[in-house]
């Protein structure tokens, strides 16, 4: 079973647009949520996170929200930037289990100049 | 060095042959995972070693995968008689105790 779900495998966006990318969960104990960015022939890079105490985090030009009643988070990039093309994987845990990861299957983010 | 780095970076093994990956986590990070990303997947969680102790190993597939970290540092995941559904990349990551986890550049690898 899927536990967290990215049901956009891709998305398109005009740079200096907004980007918004999409995840979904079904396991109510996982309290701490990630978003990593890959590129190609690269490992995971972190880039920012949300404990389920909070429904916003922002770091610059990213800002995740949490919705916990409908299990829905979000990551919003403005401005979008061609750099910002990569695979964006949404990551969830429970702190109990010492942060082991559970993932979506990635969105693929293309910013056209 | 400054991050996780994942030897080697690229492994063909012949069905049947027996690989080790191994794992130079950041150092002085306690937590070190293993992660297996099949292509077009994101990673799927395999084992969690807190210094030397494998406390979840809940997600290796089967008994042919095992791995080590002896001395609390260095990792080594072995698979034995491998298969072509063992054809993944396969992912290191370290973390200080509950904090985001750094991840290698990852080994591809391919049983022909």
């Amino acid at each position: 079973d899927q536990q967290v779900k990215q049901n956009s495998p891709s998305l398109s966006v005009q740079e200096g647009r907004i980007s918004i990318l999409n995840c979904d969960y079904t396991n109510s104990m996982f309290d701490y949520f990630l978003w990593y960015k890959k590129y190609p022939a690269e490992g995971p890079t972190f880039l920012i996170s949300i404990s389920s105490i909070k429904d916003k985090n922002e770091d610059g030009r990213f800002t995740v929200f949490l919705n916990k009643s409908a299990k829905h988070l979000s990551l919003h990039i403005v401005p979008s930037q061609p750099g910002d093309s990569a695979v964006y994987f949404c990551a969830a845990s429970e702190e109990t289990s010492g942060s082991r990861l559970t993932f979506g299957e990635g969105t693929q983010l293309t910013v056209n100049p | 060095g400054a991050g996780v780095s994942q030897s080697p970076r690229y492994k063909v093994a012949k069905r049947g042959q027996d690989v080790a990956l191994r794992c130079d986590p950041i150092s002085g990070h306690v937590s070190l995972f293993w992660y297996q990303q099949a292509l077009g997947q994101g990673p799927e969680f395999l084992t969690y070693f807190q210094n030397e102790a494998q406390l979840d190993k809940s997600g290796l597939p089967s008994d042919r995968f095992f791995a080590e970290r002896p001395e609390g540092s260095v990792s080594t995941l072995k698979i034995q008689r491998t298969q072509q559904e063992d054809s993944a990349v396969y992912l290191c990551a370290s973390s200080l105790v509950l904090a985001e986890a750094f991840f290698g550049q990852g080994t591809r690898l391919t049983v022909v």
